[in-house]
């Protein structure tokens, strides 16, 4: 069953911790994207990576990172430097001749308290 | 920098009316727009994308790049239109999508 798979669905994390989401998918897709989405503000672009081994900020990095060591897989740490880092959390991926027809994931909420 | 604006948070219509939900945006470049939409408990998908002039489910969208304008229209609302819908445009430099608030869209019966 082909797609991409976001784990945990929900996560807890005290303030101050480092947490890192997971995302994978088995598309064979080139492009990886990191979105947050906070009500009423959509969806913001925090990180993205066109290809293995190399990836670029977004509009909203700052207090996040991001590895792409393999293709299927783009992990996303939201440091303790995150100033508000309760969120909805969305990872996407596409392939490089289509980068328009994003498919996302279920996405992960953590609350941080 | 480029943006995205859908100034309704809630769209309501009863079934059978018109629906519109627009989105305005602001780009220096040749503006390449979609819009996507979430259906309750499903993954946001890609709707439509306005350079394949096509009508998916019944809805259309036409760039108007005077109004810099790419509203989404469907002459005759169904129940299962009641979504999330984002309008989202293309940065060509980044080839990363730039989304707008979202607009939910609720059809009563």
């Amino acid at each position: 069953d082909g797609g991409i798979t976001q784990s945990p669905k929900y996560l807890f994390r005290k303030e101050g911790q480092n947490v890192t989401l997971s995302c994978e998918q088995n598309l064979n897709h080139d492009a990886m994207y990191w979105y947050r989405q906070d009500p009423g503000q959509g969806l913001r672009l925090i990180y993205y990576s066109q290809i293995v081994n190399d990836f670029q900020k977004g509009d909203i990095a700052e207090g996040y990172s991001v590895s792409r060591e393999k293709k299927e897989s783009f992990p996303l740490t939201v440091t303790s430097a995150q100033k508000n880092p309760t969120a909805f959390y969305l990872c996407a991926s596409s392939i490089n001749r289509d980068r328009e027809k994003a498919f996302f994931g279920q996405g992960t909420r953590l609350t941080v308290v | 920098a480029q943006r995205v604006t859908q100034p309704e948070k809630l769209l309501s219509v009863f079934k059978g009316a018109p629906v519109e939900l627009k989105c305005n945006y602001s780009y220096s470049g040749s503006p390449e727009l979609f819009w996507y939409v979430q259906y309750s408990r499903q993954r946001l998908q890609l709707l439509l994308r306005h350079i394949s002039r096509e009508s998916i489910k019944g809805f259309t969208a036409d760039l108007n790049k005077g109004e810099t304008s790419f509203h989404l229209k469907k002459p005759f609302a169904q129940e299962e239109d009641s979504a999330m819908y984002y309008c989202a445009l293309m940065d060509t430099g980044r080839r990363a999508l730039t989304f707008g608030s979202g607009t939910r869209l609720q059809v009563q019966p």
